[in-house]
């Protein structure tokens, strides 16, 4: 049982590139979260999918794109990286309902956009 | 719009010591989360509080939420360097999705 895994753990883009972050769970959790997090701050909400085949935005949405054709996995894509994009993402799952009622969260990815 | 702000952002303390870190939100909700980071590490949850009053303890850590006033508080209780780490407290939006709202952090370090 990995939990949750991220694809790739590093990764340095020039800017206008594109790329895709793949989260990767293994708990069968119904929800799944994107966040950013920059330098000495708490983590925002990107993007969201409450089940297989849907998404929906979080609060900071603007220049990514996710997808949820699976259950276990989660991607998100950058269609034009930009240096605002530099942070690092964490993807987190949960299971709906008691007793594992808590987001549990993958390892980052540490994206650097020049 | 829900708003989560923690105190104090920055906690330098000794270990024996006793100190309590402070997590008020701005709206209505049933649930809150305290977690822990470490430097370049992922969020480990330390704990869930479901209801007003609720109380949880690990070790020399407790958490309590007063969903009246809408205040949590994580106390700390003689401390010890291994408790210094980033503690964030997270707060669960009555809605789809049940999307979290996070405090800025608390960095908490403890020195000998």
């Amino acid at each position: 049982n990995a939990g949750v895994t991220q694809t790739p753990k590093f990764r340095v883009l020039k800017t206008g590139q594109s790329m895709t972050l793949l989260c990767a769970q293994d708990m069968n959790h119904e929800y799944m979260y994107w966040y950013r997090q920059d330098p000495g701050m708490g983590l925002r909400l990107i993007h969201y999918s409450v089940g297989e085949g849907t998404t929906a935005k979080g609060e900071v949405p603007d220049g990514y794109n996710v997808s949820r054709l699976k259950k276990q996995n989660f991607l998100l894509g950058l269609e034009s990286a930009a240096p605002s994009q530099t942070s690092v993402y964490f993807c987190a799952s949960r299971y709906q309902g008691p007793p594992t009622d808590t987001q549990y969260f993958g390892p980052g990815t540490r994206l650097t956009v020049l | 719009e829900l708003k989560v702000e923690q105190n104090p952002l920055f906690l330098s303390m000794q270990e024996g010591k006793n100190y309590t870190i402070y997590c008020n939100y701005s709206t209505t909700s049933d649930r809150l989360y305290w977690y822990r980071q470490d430097p370049g590490k992922s969020l480990e949850s330390l704990f869930v509080l479901l209801s007003n009053g609720a109380v949880k303890q690990e070790g020399r850590l407790m958490a309590s939420l007063d969903t009246k006033a809408r205040l949590s508080t994580l106390h700390i209780t003689a401390a010890v360097h291994d408790l210094s780490a980033t503690y964030f407290c997270a707060v669960q939006r009555n809605n789809a999705g049940n999307m979290l709202t996070f405090g800025g952090g608390t960095r908490l370090m403890v020195k000998p």
